[in-house]
């Protein structure tokens, strides 16, 4: 059974911070791993998606990188600002049994 | 495109009342499923569907019931609604081949 661990649950950084949030998963057989951004009460965007056979995607301040071997993915964010302040999760689709598996999430306070 | 749209946003029902929560999308994606999101368990697929036709349990499918008539279209029936249902519920689209996720807004239920 896949399992996605995002550690630790919460962070907050001074503005201005280069940061990175974690993603560790238990199956290597996964089609993609996906980014979400969640702002309280909202729903889920997606920020960047990396398929099995990509190492890395960028958007913007934003960089995700997949090491499949070892079952990690890393959500790097630059220059962090107060607007970056939102819960962050990972998810990984698995084709054989046609399932997005998602982390916990990590909730992200940027401070002014 | 609208992409992925849920009626109602919101919801309140009492116990032992049914409901269902309707789910659309345009993209002519294959592949839909259901999620619901409660605090500290993080996002869990209830069921999903592959086509028109076709529909598979999730990790919590017990008291949900789906069908998938269309392409377009994927309810979600709650048959005798429990507290332990008051969740937010999330419905999601993805293309098979593409394998990314696009997310409803949510439709926000309590159940007292």
């Amino acid at each position: 059974k896949q399992e996605v661990t995002q550690i630790p649950a919460a962070l907050s950084v001074p503005e201005g911070e280069n940061l990175v949030l974690n993603c560790s998963f238990t199956d290597s057989a996964i089609y993609n791993l996906q980014w979400f951004r969640q702002d309280p009460g909202k729903g889920l965007t997606s920020l960047l998606l990396i398929q099995s056979s990509q190492r890395e995607q960028t958007s913007g301040r934003l960089n995700a990188s997949l090491d499949k071997s070892s079952g990690r993915s890393t959500l790097y964010i630059a220059a962090s600002q107060p607007g970056d302040s939102a819960t962050y999760l990972c998810a990984v689709f698995t084709g054989a049994n046609s399932k997005l598996t998602f982390g916990k999430g990590i909730t992200l306070s940027v401070r002014p | 495109n609208a992409g992925v749209t849920q009626t109602p946003k919101f919801q309140v029902l009492k116990t032992g009342q049914s409901m269902t929560l309707q789910c659309a999308q345009d993209m002519n994606h294959e592949y839909m499923s259901w999620y619901r999101q409660d605090p500290g368990m993080g996002l869990r697929l209830i069921h999903y569907s592959v086509g028109a036709g076709i529909t598979d349990q999730g990790e919590v499918p017990n008291g949900y019931n789906v069908s998938r008539s269309t392409t377009e279209d994927f309810p979600l029936r709650l048959l005798s609604a429990a507290p332990s249902q008051t969740s937010v519920y999330f419905c999601a689209s993805l293309k098979l081949g593409a394998y990314e996720q696009y997310f409803g807004p949510g439709t926000r239920l309590t159940v007292t």
